[in-house]
Order: C-alpha cells, then sequence, then structure tokens
C-alpha cells in the first residue's frame, strides 16, 4: 500500500485565493482525519470523518473552512478566501477504526504558504 | 489546552546513550500512543499502550504508562543519530473518539 497521499506537498497562494488540499486514505481505513500544524499552536485537529461522514468538525477555524468525503478513497479540504494566518503544515491520516485502538498513518502532509 | 504535555521540550544526547521522554495528560484514557516526527515529513505511529498495560517494548522503544498518575514515558535505548526527530504522545479519552496530541518533544542525537 502507498500510504496516505496527500497532494499538493507544497502550495503557495495570494491573500483571498481558494485553494483545496486533497487525500486518499489508505485502502481499507474507514476513518480520515484533517490535522493542522504550526510552531504556535501544535499539531490541531480540524476534521473527523467516519465512513464518509464528517463527525467532528469543531475544529475547523471559520466557515472559511470546509471538508468534503464524497467516497472511501478520497477527501478534500476547501480555504476559501485564504489567509496569511492558514499558513501551515495540513496534515491527512487515516485508521481502520477511529482511531481508539490503532495509531494513525499521516500522509507527508501540505505545506501551505499565503502571502 | 494541550491533553497531553511531553517533558522535556528539547533534549540533545550522544550516540549511544539513552533518551527518556515524558507525558502527562488530564483525563481518562483508553490508551496513549507516541509518534515520531522527523523534520518536513507526516508523523509515524511507533507505539500504542492501552490503559490496562503498564509497560510495552517495541526493538529499542520501551513505553510505561502509569494510569495512577496519569503520565507516560518513552525510553529510546542505545540512540542513533538517525533518531534524531521530535516525538509526540497522543491520548485517546475514554468516551471520546478522537486523538488529542501533545507539543511533542525535540530529540537531537549527536553522532
Amino acid at each position: 500500500d502507498a500510504g496516505v497521499i496527500q497532494s499538493p506537498r507544497h502550495e503557495v497562494t495570494e491573500m483571498g485565493q481558494e485553494v483545496t488540499l486533497r487525500c486518499k486514505p489508505i485502502s481499507g481505513h474507514n476513518s480520515l482525519f484533517w490535522y493542522r500544524q504550526t510552531m504556535m499552536r501544535g499539531l490541531e485537529l480540524l476534521i473527523y470523518f467516519n465512513n464518509n461522514v464528517p463527525i467532528d468538525d469543531s475544529g475547523m477555524p471559520e466557515d472559511r473552512f470546509s471538508a468534503k468525503m464524497p467516497n472511501a478513497s478520497f477527501s478534500t479540504l476547501k480555504i476559501q478566501p485564504s489567509e496569511p494566518r492558514d499558513s501551515a503544515v495540513y496534515f491527512c491520516a487515516s485508521s481502520p477504526t477511529g482511531g481508539l485502538s490503532y495509531g494513525y498513518t499521516f500522509g507527508s502532509g501540505t505545506r501551505l504558504t499565503v502571502v | 489546552s494541550q491533553q497531553g504535555e511531553e517533558d522535556p521540550q528539547a533534549l540533545s544526547i550522544q550516540e549511544g546513550e539513552n533518551a527518556t521522554m515524558n507525558c502527562s495528560y488530564k483525563t481518562s484514557i483508553n490508551n496513549l500512543q507516541w509518534y515520531r516526527q522527523n523534520s518536513g515529513r507526516g508523523l509515524v505511529h511507533l507505539i500504542l499502550i492501552r490503559s490496562n498495560e503498564r509497560e510495552k517494548h517495541s526493538g529499542r522503544l520501551r513505553v510505561t504508562l502509569d494510569t495512577s498518575k496519569k503520565s507516560s514515558s518513552l525510553l529510546i535505548t542505545a540512540s542513533r543519530a538517525a533518531d534524531t526527530a521530535s516525538y509526540f504522545c497522543a491520548t485517546d479519552e475514554t468516551g471520546g473518539f478522537k486523538t488529542i496530541f501533545g507539543a511533542g518533544t525535540r530529540l537531537f542525537v549527536k553522532a
């Protein structure tokens, strides 16, 4: 298995533009998580999907952030409009269950820079 | 606030020495996990210890869990330069469904 695949690896965009981050979880994993990592705030959970259904999006910072999981093999995280404070590394992770009994497998992340 | 708090924040040792990192948490947990993150990469799952376990080993890694003190430690024996990374503890709260990560310990192993 190729692991959790994220794209793009790097994204530089101008303030106000729409940004879409993509994730392909490991086949057979039914839980998917989006995390954001910054030096100041560490690793923050943004949203959690189970069987393609959003279970908890309380970590999504604002209405500018939205996430979808149209099927078991694909998820997107969209920021519209983007702001400089959104600059961070965004990770996608998947797990065979809710992660309670197994570890997560993380993707390599997308480094987002908003200028 | 963070569920898991690692200590120390940074640790620098010589190759061959043992490295010990500690994690404290606040609520009841189902399990506790340790992850490693190399610079510019995603987190890699190292080991999971359940709330009814006290010690677990995996290769050069030894993890202990003391639920009465709400703390865990990660010991890396005979460290190597390749162990240089950030190490995070993560907890799954009892009755919850998500994993909360601590701020991490940055380990630097000098060759």
